[in-house]
């Protein structure tokens, strides 16, 4: 069974700008939830899709927003990028979500670098 | 609202000694708490979960860890340390009152000297 791939791998852009990254879940798995991770602030909860419905959200600025589709596959957008928006985005699935405690998978993430 | 304290950032272990690694958590219910490690430019791996069945928690690779309430701790232990084990490790603690978010602690990074 394939896991969790996140796509791009690596991103650079510049400030202003906005991004788009990618996340498909382990098939079968309807929960996909998105996490930043930073040296300074550790990995941080941004918010959880299931079944197209954000079911959870995290302390970030409306500049972050997701969306889920029918086949679970996600995507994160970050519209006017910021230099403290340079992180290491991973997603997570799982079968039916955070909600009943149960075990996530992570992909490897996506690095980004806003210049 | 629930959280977890690692202590101490880095860890260096000669293999085959002993690796510990301290997590406090701060909760007014009862928590789960999770062990999470991170190699190198991969993702997160779960190592074991305590979710109150048993206090102390086996789980992959040789680790585990003890869930103490009068100590408010869950400290991860692995008797032999080996050159694989080199990585970043995470706890983390939920609460089903809060939806389940896990809450993550700064993480630890383990070397392990040959």
């Amino acid at each position: 069974k394939a896991g969790v791939t996140q796509t791009p791998r690596y991103l650079i852009k510049t400030r202003g700008q906005q991004v788009t990254l990618s996340c498909s879940p382990i098939s079968g798995h309807r929960s996909v939830s998105w996490y930043q991770q930073t040296p300074g602030q550790g990995l941080q909860f941004l918010f959880e899709y299931f079944s197209e419905t954000q079911r959870n959200k995290g302390n970030f600025p409306g500049r972050f927003s997701g969306r889920q589709f029918s086949n679970s596959r996600s995507e994160m957008n970050v519209s006017t990028l910021e230099l403290g928006d340079s992180a290491l985005y991973l997603c997570a699935s799982s079968l039916r979500g955070q909600a009943t405690n149960e075990k996530l998978f992570f992909g490897s993430g996506t690095q980004l670098s806003v210049l | 609202a629930q959280s977890v304290t690692q202590l101490g950032s880095h860890v260096s272990v000669s293999e085959g000694a002993l690796v510990l690694l301290r997590c406090n958590y701060s909760s007014s219910v009862p928590p789960y708490l999770f062990w999470y490690v991170q190699y190198p430019n991969q993702g997160l791996q779960l190592l074991l979960k305590y979710t109150s069945a048993a206090t102390l928690v086996k789980g992959i690779n040789g680790f585990e860890a003890e869930f103490k309430k009068s100590e408010t701790s869950f400290h991860l232990t692995k008797p032999s340390a080996h050159m694989s084990d080199a990585a970043e490790y995470f706890c983390a603690v939920t609460v089903r009152s809060n939806d389940y978010k896990l809450s993550f602690g700064a993480g630890t990074t383990v070397t392990v000297r040959a």
